[in-house]
């Protein structure tokens, strides 16, 4: 089974707005990280948090986490429409030995209209 | 600096083919990964690479193997391809380095097995 699960699967706004995402995720973590799918291409990593920091700034996103709830959240302030995207959490368990593992949640896709 | 490159892009195949993914970078990583990727699943790791010559099992292995002979390449190899198979298949990468985590990925490749 998946170790992060976002909410929502789906999400659309219109440009401007902000949006939020959320992740949960079952196990002990180092790390958690988003990244980003635009349609028909790669991952792009956008930030990563790691388990004793609660709050991490990058331009117009912040990251939140609670360790305690295993959740996590990504807001996009001042949404735009190239912002449409799939978005993704990643947790590196500690359950694994070996760095560099993650488990990918199922993602929420992001639809910004102009 | 190419990245993460992956051949090919495109491929169709008839159930019992079989094929190799290639998968190049130009980061010096250590850590290689292979994931796949179908619809409502997210990604989901196949194999992966510590290292030249090492490799290890994922989430979901059965049906594939791989090879890291050298650094830089990490092969994805289909002995019988099965329908079950069809899916987008994701190659990353990343540094040695638990602190940061972040994996780069390929452009992905699309396969359907008929």
């Amino acid at each position: 089974s998946q170790q992060g699960e976002e909410d929502p699967q789906a999400l659309s706004i219109q440009e401007g707005e902000n949006a939020t995402m959320n992740c949960s995720y079952k196990t002990s973590i180092n790390n958690l990280q988003w990244y980003r799918q635009n349609s028909g291409r790669g991952l792009v990593h956008l930030i990563l948090i790691r388990s004793n920091e609660r709050e991490k700034h990058s331009g117009r996103l912040r990251v939140t986490l609670d360790t305690s709830k295993k959740s996590s959240s990504l807001l996009i302030t001042a949404s735009r429409a190239a912002d449409t995207a799939s978005y993704f959490c990643a947790t590196d368990a500690t359950i694994y030995n070996q760095g560099g593992k993650l488990i990918f949640g199922q993602g929420t896709e992001l639809s910004v209209k102009p | 600096n190419a990245g993460v490159t992956q051949t090919p892009k495109f491929r169709v195949l008839k159930t019992g083919q079989s094929m190799t993914l290639l998968c190049a970078q130009d980061m010096n990583h250590e850590y290689m990964y292979w994931y796949r990727q179908d619809p409502g699943m997210g990604l989901r790791l196949i194999h992966y690479s510590v290292g030249e010559g090492t490799t290890a099992k994922g989430e979901v292995p059965d049906g594939y193997n791989v090879s890291r002979l050298k650094k830089q390449n990490f092969l994805l190899g289909l002995e019988s391809a099965a329908p079950s198979q069809t899916s987008v298949y994701f190659c990353a990468s990343s540094y040695l380095d638990r602190v940061t985590d972040t994996q780069y990925f390929g452009p992905g490749t699309r396969l359907t097995v008929l």
